[in-house]
C-alpha cells in the first residue's frame, strides 16, 4: 500500500519551461490538495478536488493549473515556470480529517 | 478564514529539557480539527496528533502531551525530557468543517526545535 506517491523527488527548471508534477493515490480517497511549502511560511494551500472532474483553488492558485480525470491522479502543472516558484511541493490526500501526505518534490527554477 | 499563528520560529534546548510549542489558531466555525506534524531533516510531514473542536481533554503519548484550550484558541505541545532525534520543524495546523472550506489544511509558520546533546 503505496499511500500517496509524487514524482519526481526533485526537479531543476530552466525560466519559462513548464512541467507536470505527478500525485497519484491508491487510498481511493476523494479529496487531494497541493501544497508549498517556504521557509518562514508554513505550507500554503495552491489547489485542490473534491472529486474527479471537480477541482479549486487554494490560497496561492497563480501560475499553477491542476486537472482531476480520475480518484486516483491529480497532477499540478506549471505552464510557465518562475523563481519564485522554487518551493517544495505536497500532494495529499484525505478523508474524515485524517490526512496522509507525499514525500514532496523539491522543485528549483533558475 | 481560518489562521493559525506559531510564534516561536526557533527554539533551541538542551538534551533532557522541557520545551513547550505554541499554537495560537482563529476561526469562525464551531467544528474544526486541530493538528500537529513533524518535519525532520529528511522532509517528510510526520502526523503526531489530531484534536477536534469537541474534545478539549488533554492528551499525553509518551514524551508528547498536548494542552487544548478553546477559551484561549491555543493548542500547545509539549515535549517532556527532550532528545536530540526531536529535532525537527513542528507544524500546527487547523482544519475547519467540510461544509466551509472542503476541509482545507491551514498551517501556521513552523518552529524550528534543536535539541543539542
Amino acid at each position: 500500500n503505496a499511500g500517496v506517491t509524487q514524482t519526481p523527488k526533485f526537479q531543476v527548471l530552466k525560466t519559462g519551461q513548464s512541467m507536470t508534477l505527478q500525485c497519484a493515490q491508491d487510498m481511493n480517497h476523494e479529496y487531494m490538495s497541493w501544497y508549498r511549502q517556504d521557509p518562514g511560511m508554513g505550507l500554503r494551500l495552491i489547489h485542490y478536488s473534491v472529486g474527479a472532474g471537480i477541482t479549486d483553488q487554494g490560497e496561492v492558485p497563480n501560475g499553477y493549473n491542476v486537472s482531476r480525470s480520475t480518484t486516483e491522479d491529480f497532477p499540478l502543472r506549471l505552464l510557465s515556470a518562475a523563481p519564485s516558484q522554487t518551493s517544495v511541493y505536497f500532494c495529499a490526500t484525505h478523508r474524515a480529517y485524517g490526512y496522509t501526505f507525499g514525500s514532496g518534490t523539491r522543485l528549483t527554477v533558475v | 478564514a481560518q489562521k493559525v499563528t506559531q510564534a516561536q520560529t526557533e527554539i533551541s534546548v538542551v538534551e533532557k529539557e522541557d520545551v513547550t510549542l505554541d499554537c495560537v489558531y482563529e476561526t469562525r466555525d464551531t467544528t474544526y480539527y486541530l493538528f500537529w506534524y513533524k518535519q525532520p531533516p529528511s522532509g517528510e510531514l510526520v502526523f503526531l496528533i489530531r484534536r477536534n473542536s469537541f474534545d478539549e481533554q488533554n492528551e499525553i503519548s509518551g514524551r508528547y502531551s498536548w494542552n487544548f484550550q478553546k477559551s484561549t484558541s491555543s493548542f500547545n505541545f509539549t515535549i517532556t525530557a527532550s532528545q536530540v532525534v526531536d529535532s525537527a520543524v513542528y507544524f500546527c495546523a487547523l482544519s475547519e468543517a467540510w461544509e466551509t472550506s472542503g476541509s482545507r489544511l491551514t498551517f501556521g509558520e513552523g518552529t524550528q526545535l534543536t535539541v543539542n546533546p
